[in-house]
């Protein structure tokens, strides 16, 4: 069974930094294109990060190019989003996704809340 | 970028309703267009992929096409599980931007 379970989530101040994780299972992670998508309250979806399988690829949005950082260990079946001098418009539940035909498999989440 | 329009925004139907949703996208994506459902406190689930290969376990009432720059989910009789908020998505370029989403609730 694919299973995506991030953490790292948290209350953190304006200005702040946090480490996001993704833990991946049940599929052969060192293969697939990984993202991070994110999601504020009350509001749509939105593409964050990707990084290619031979991690040669690094791709971000336009809102947080220069602050966050998307990495991977294949070895771990491990993906990481170091997020710096957050926002509070950085405040959503963040996603990991596989790219497969889509974004096939999601993990549950994990909420950021960045507020004083 | 590419930008990913949705219309409606929101609509409200009933059970057994013909339900379609649209998308376009502001220049040519091919058939790198696909559709996610997600429900409340959930996360986002593949539809339809390349724009109209229906995802495994998903029920056939759900289908997908493309005209061009524009992209409709059609839901063929709709169920009370799928009263739910609506994404298209677009992955041809590595910018991968989602729609504003469609909610559709019950009348």
């Amino acid at each position: 069974e694919v299973q995506l379970v991030e953490s790292g989530g948290g209350l953190v101040k304006p200005g702040g930094s946090l480490r996001l994780s993704c833990a991946a299972s049940g599929f052969t992670f060192s293969t697939y294109t990984m993202n991070w998508v994110r999601q504020a309250p009350g509001k749509g979806l939105e593409w964050v990060a990707s990084i290619s399988y031979i991690d040669n690829f690094i791709h971000y949005a336009d809102s947080v190019k220069g602050r966050f950082t998307v990495s991977r260990d294949n070895a771990k079946n491990s993906l990481s989003l170091q997020m710096k001098s957050l926002r509070a418009e950085d405040t959503a539940v963040y996603y990991c996704a596989s790219l497969g035909f889509g974004f096939d498999y999601w993990g549950m989440g994990t909420l950021v809340t960045v507020s004083s | 970028d590419i930008q990913m329009t949705q219309s409606p925004s929101s609509l409200s139907a009933s059970v057994g309703d013909r339900v379609t949703i649209s998308c376009r996208a502001s220049q040519s994506i091919g058939s790198f267009l696909h559709w996610y459902q997600q429900k409340p406190g959930k996360a986002p689930k593949l539809l339809i992929y390349a724009a109209s290969s229906l995802e495994s376990g998903v029920p056939s009432r759900f289908s997908g096409s493309r005209s061009g720059t524009d992209y409709t989910l059609t839901i063929g009789s709709l169920q009370p599980e799928d009263f739910a908020t609506y994404y298209c998505q677009q992955t041809y370029s590595t910018l991968y931007t989602f729609g504003p989403g469609t909610e559709v609730d019950i009348k």
